[in-house]
Parts: C-alpha cells; sequence; structure tokens
C-alpha cells in the first residue's frame, strides 16, 4: 500500500512568487495534516482536515498560507507571497479513525525561498 | 495546555552501548504516547506506542513503558546500532474534552550519533 506522497520534493522560489505543495494521503484516511519543520521552531502543526474539511487552522501562520481539500485524495498548501522565512520542510500526513491517534508521514517538501 | 519536554541532543553513544532518551509529559486528560524517528532527509516514522498506563509499546528492539505516575515515556535501546542515528521525537495526543481533536503534540526531537 503507498504511503503518504508528496510533490515537489525540493522547490527553490524566489521571494514574492507563489508555492503550491501538493499533499496526496493514504487511501482511505480520513484525517490529513499539515506540518512545518525549522531548526529554530522544530515541527509545527499548521492545519488538519477531517473528511476533507479544516477542522483547526490555529498553526498557519498569517494570510500567505492557505489550505485545500478539494477531495478525499488530494490537499494543496500554498504560500503566496512567499517570503525568505518560509524556508523550511513541510510535511503532510494522514491517519484513520478507529486506528488510534497515529500518523504516517510523507517524505516532506524542502522549501527554499530566496 | 499539553507539552512534551526531552532531553536535548545530541545523544553519541558507541556502538552496542545501552540508549536512554527521556520523555516526560503533560496533558489534561488520558493520552496515547508515541515515538517517531526521523531518518536523515525522510519524513517521521512511527517507532512505538502505548495507549494506556504501564503499556510498553516495543519495536526493532526499542522499548518504552507508559508511567502515568511520573508522567513519562522514556525510550531504552539495549544495544544500539550505526543504522540508529537518527533523529528521535515523543508525541503525544490527547483530545481532552474534545474526543475528535486528532493533533499530535511533539517533543523537540534528540538526535543520536552512533560511532561504530
Amino acid at each position: 500500500d503507498a504511503g503518504v506522497i508528496q510533490s515537489p520534493r525540493h522547490e527553490v522560489t524566489e521571494m514574492g512568487q507563489e508555492v503550491t505543495l501538493r499533499c496526496k494521503p493514504i487511501s482511505g484516511h480520513d484525517y490529513l495534516f499539515w506540518y512545518r519543520q525549522t531548526m529554530m521552531r522544530g515541527l509545527e502543526l499548521l492545519i488538519y482536515f477531517n473528511n476533507n474539511v479544516p477542522i483547526d487552522d490555529s498553526g498557519m501562520p498569517e494570510d500567505r498560507f492557505s489550505a485545500k481539500m478539494p477531495n478525499a485524495s488530494f490537499s494543496t498548501l500554498k504560500i503566496q507571497p512567499s517570503e525568505p522565512r518560509d524556508s523550511a520542510v513541510y510535511f503532510c500526513a494522514s491517519s484513520l479513525t478507529g486506528r488510534g491517534y497515529e500518523q504516517y508521514f510523507g517524505p516532506g517538501t524542502r522549501l527554499t525561498v530566496t | 495546555g499539553d507539552s512534551v519536554t526531552q532531553m536535548e541532543g545530541p545523544v553519541t553513544l558507541s556502538e552496542e552501548a545501552f540508549l536512554t532518551i527521556n520523555c516526560t509529559y503533560t496533558a489534561t486528560g488520558y493520552p496515547s504516547l508515541f515515538w517517531y524517528v526521523q531518518y536523515p532527509g525522510e519524513g517521521l516514522q512511527l517507532l512505538l506506542k502505548a495507549t494506556k498506563a504501564d503499556d510498553k509499546g516495543s519495536n526493532k528492539g526499542f522499548e518504552a513503558t507508559y508511567r502515568k505516575e511520573t508522567t513519562s515515556f522514556h525510550l531504552e535501546k539495549g544495544s544500539v546500532q550505526v543504522s540508529d542515528s537518527a533523529v528521535y521525537f515523543c508525541a503525544l495526543s490527547d483530545p481532552g474534552k474534545d474526543t475528535g481533536r486528532r493533533a499530535l503534540t511533539f517533543g523537540s526531537g534528540t538526535r543520536l550519533q552512533v560511532q561504530p
């Protein structure tokens, strides 16, 4: 069974550009999470969805960040406009109700904003 | 609110040494506890878990016991290998009053370096 898939794996962009990160959760999972990892702040939860509906977006840093989940098999995290301080590794994770609270992580997208 | 505190790293050990990484937590309810491992350039992988007091999670020679009285979930391994070099994260899930809440609270991570 395929794990969580993220694309792209690496993204380098210039300040002010729009960036879109993509995630495909494990088939059948009903929760999807977006995290950001930096050396300074560690692993931060940005937002999570249940059955495609955003449940908690309190971790989204500011209005430049937005996330959508148009269907059960796809989610995007968009940054517009991007800034150098957004440079980080962004992880997507998914989980399944009734299987405990464990989450399964994708390989991450390393974003560099110059 | 909920929090997880891990020992600061890096932890540097020789191969076959005994490993302990300390983890303590605060939670309002009855959390489930997890250890995740992150190898260089990869995402986090679930290593082991425990869902109630006195449960012992184990996997790949690692183990951790859920100690409610000391609010701890220390990770141990009897004999580490070079391939165990990674960052280890302790985490909890505590729905509290909101039984639908699924977010995990992570510790800051502990880097383990095993030397041959």
